[in-house]
């Protein structure tokens, strides 16, 4: 298996642009997880969903930031507008979701930067 | 509630020494605490996890220790290695880690040679 592939790995954009960053999980798993990481908030958790339903989304900062899964192999996560505040690295993690499994396996993640 | 402390921030050692990592938390509903270690321009990526029915867990090199009456846990790495220089998470969870992660700050560790 190819792991958890985000794409684009780096993207920078203008203020005011709409962003979308891509993942795809781990074929076979059931939960996907969005998270941030900057140096002065570390790892925080966006949105997740599980079987493609959204259960937890209160980590999304604001009504910018809207975050979608269609089907089992692919979610977005939308910046619109965009805000130099928004620049951090944006990590996609997927899991089997069941007790017992081993932990996540994260994408290598999507470097934003928006001047 | 939600949160785990993790400490130090940063932890310099040398070649062939022990390197501690300790984490702390509130919620006596965490069940699954693993952690993580992320190299420059990586995800982070499993290293070792903890249930709390056991006190100490030990893959290689690496060992978490377990208290769970003082709600703590540690990461020691023995015989710590150059190429042991990353950043390491400690995280807890409900279910048996299938709900979400919280995670600690992160501690950068390097590693002398």
């Amino acid at each position: 298996d190819a792991g958890v592939i985000q794409s684009p790995r780096h993207e920078v954009t203008e203020m005011g642009q709409e962003v979308t960053l891509r993942c795809k999980p781990i074929s076979g798993h059931n939960s996907l997880f969005w998270y941030r990481q900057t140096m002065m908030r570390g790892l925080e958790l966006l949105i997740y969903f599980n079987n493609n339903v959204p259960i937890d989304d209160s980590g999304m900062p604001e009504d910018r930031f809207s975050a979608k899964m269609p089907n089992a192999s692919f979610s977005t996560l939308k910046i619109q507008p965009s805000e130099p505040r928004d620049s951090a690295v944006y990590f996609c993690a997927s899991s089997f979701g069941l007790e017992g499994s081993y932990g996540y396996t994260f994408g290598s993640g999507t470097r934003l930067t928006v001047v | 509630q939600q949160q785990v402390k993790q400490s130090p921030q940063s932890l310099i050692v040398q070649k062939g020494g022990i390197s501690i990592i300790n984490c702390a938390y509130e919620n006596t509903a965490f069940d699954y605490f693993p952690w993580y270690q992320q190299f420059p321009g990586k995800g982070p990526a499993l290293l070792i996890a903890i249930r709390p029915d056991v006190s100490e867990k030990k893959e290689g090199r690496f060992t978490i220790s377990f208290n769970k009456s003082a709600k703590q846990f540690s990461l020691h790495i023995m015989d710590s290695q150059p190429g042991d220089s990353a950043t390491y998470f400690c995280a807890a969870s409900y279910r048996g880690g299938s709900e979400k992660l919280v995670f600690g700050k992160g501690t950068k560790l390097t590693v002398n040679p």
